[in-house]
């Protein structure tokens, strides 16, 4: 299976500041057909994940364009851009290339 | 506005079987396939598997493979994820997702006691 490895586990920024997310897989994530099959979700308390990112770097509907991703075949980074009370939760990586698709660990945002 | 709505949460027995619904609205149900996702309380997110609703056909994560079935319901626009042999492994959320997981319902606890 590929294994997806987040870091940090925990993030605490003040809002209006950046913050940064990497992931890393253990295999590329770089299809035949050119995409990079690495997405991004947001978990906010008591919710269902909710994708932000799609095949590296698409901005999923409906979302701020203040979250961007951005990486190579196996080292992938989620940034969010003044960061806001709305964005705290859990992030995860994920990888749709191939069965079993698996996902990071989790990296949890708080506010300071 | 795509909607994924699923059943209410169960409490089931050790050795039980227990059958979630997840009622798909707002697209044509047979043009994306259907995938269940695991999630153990305070823990990652884990794929259990994908179904076609057009033809049926499903795939699965090996580590689900004797665990977890799917089906769906083409009259109904409803998928089914059975799970059998229950143990306490087992307690956790399940959620359904559409395709690329782009959309979720909003998940369905179940619990696994006596």
């Amino acid at each position: 299976d590929i294994v997806m490895t987040q870091a940090p586990l925990s993030v605490s920024v003040t809002p209006g500041e950046s913050a940064s997310i990497s992931c890393r897989s253990s295999k590329s994530l770089l299809h035949s057909n050119g995409i990079t099959y690495v997405y991004w979700y947001l978990q906010k308390p008591g919710k269902s994940p909710q994708l932000l990112i799609y095949r590296m770097s698409n901005l999923a509907s409906g979302v701020p364009d203040r979250f961007s991703g951005s990486g190579s075949e196996t080292d992938f980074t989620l940034k969010i851009s003044r960061v806001e009370a709305e964005d705290v939760g859990i992030y995860y990586c994920g990888q749709l290339l191939e069965n079993p698709y698996t996902f990071g660990a989790g990296t949890k945002l708080e506010l300071k | 506005q795509v909607n994924l709505l699923q059943s209410g949460a169960a409490l089931v027995k050790p050795g039980a079987s227990v059958k979630l619904s997840c009622k798909a609205s707002g697209y044509t149900f047979t043009d994306y396939y259907i995938h269940w996702v695991k999630q153990s309380h305070g823990k990652s997110l884990e794929w259990i598997g994908y179904i076609n609703p057009n033809s049926g056909y499903t795939n699965y994560n090996e580590k689900f493979k004797s665990k977890a079935t799917l089906t769906v319901d083409k009259s109904t626009n409803t998928a089914y994820m059975e799970l059998s042999r229950l143990t306490s492994e087992d307690s956790a959320t399940y959620y359904c997702t559409r395709s690329g997981l782009a959309h979720w319902g909003q998940g369905v606890m179940v619990t696994v006691s006596s």
